[in-house]
């Protein structure tokens, strides 16, 4: 069975700094790796979603790297603000199958 | 920009009794996902459904559990004889094909008393 860890469970930043959240999975036959974002209380919100065969997605201060070998996977921010304070979860979804499994989130909290 | 909708947003049902959660996924979108919650733990998937059948279902998915599109719109999660291990936030789910990404609504927030 597929397993996701994220590290660090949680982080604290000041603003304007550029961070690197991690996710690492223990089956590196995906078929595609999301990255989510998750606000109190509301559902979630997909921010980049690379498929096996990419390396990286990029959306604006986001940029997400996919190494499927090493099972890993990164979302760099840069130049965080406050507004990007919520917890950050990744999921990867195996190769024929149409399911998915999350990791436990990071939580950011951006300091004005 | 469409949106996936999930009524009602929260539940309170007494154990032992069925619920029904309701979801609208987005209009033109095939792939439709069942997702829980339980407070502090892991997003855990139930259930995916594609051209008006399961395609998979989880360990939690069992006989207690059914899906339906009832029309073209509604996608819905029945529990039957709920128990407290039940309440959780459940999330439905929406996606164009299984390379774009997935849209969710905001949750149904079951509690079993």
């Amino acid at each position: 069975k597929q397993e996701v860890t994220q590290i660090p469970a949680a982080l604290s930043v000041p603003e304007g700094e550029n961070l690197v959240l991690n996710c690492s999975f223990t089956d590196s036959a995906i078929y595609n790796l999301q990255w989510f974002r998750q606000d109190p209380g509301k559902g979630l919100t997909s921010l980049l979603l690379i498929q096996s065969s990419q390396r990286e997605q990029t959306s604006g201060r986001l940029n997400a790297s996919l190494d499927k070998s090493s099972g890993r996977s990164t979302l760099y921010i840069a130049a965080s603000q406050p507004g990007d304070s919520a917890t950050y979860l990744c999921a990867v979804s195996p190769y024929n199958f149409n399911k998915f499994y999350f990791g436990s989130g990071t939580k950011l909290n951006v300091k004005p | 920009e469409p949106e996936v909708t999930q009524t009602p947003s929260h539940q309170v049902t007494q154990m032992g009794q069925e619920v029904i959660l309701r979801c609208v996924p987005i209009s033109n979108h095939l792939y439709f996902y069942w997702y829980r919650q339980i407070l502090g733990q892991k997003v855990e998937f139930l259930v995916s459904f594609y051209n008006n059948e399961i395609s998979e279902k989880s360990e939690i998915f069992d006989d207690q559990f059914s899906v339906e599109r009832p029309d073209g719109s509604n996608f819905t999660l029945k529990i039957r004889s709920t128990k407290l291990e039940d309440s959780a936030m459940y999330f439905c789910a929406s996606s164009n094909s299984l390379n774009q990404p997935q849209h969710f609504g905001d949750g149904t927030r079951l509690s079993i008393l």
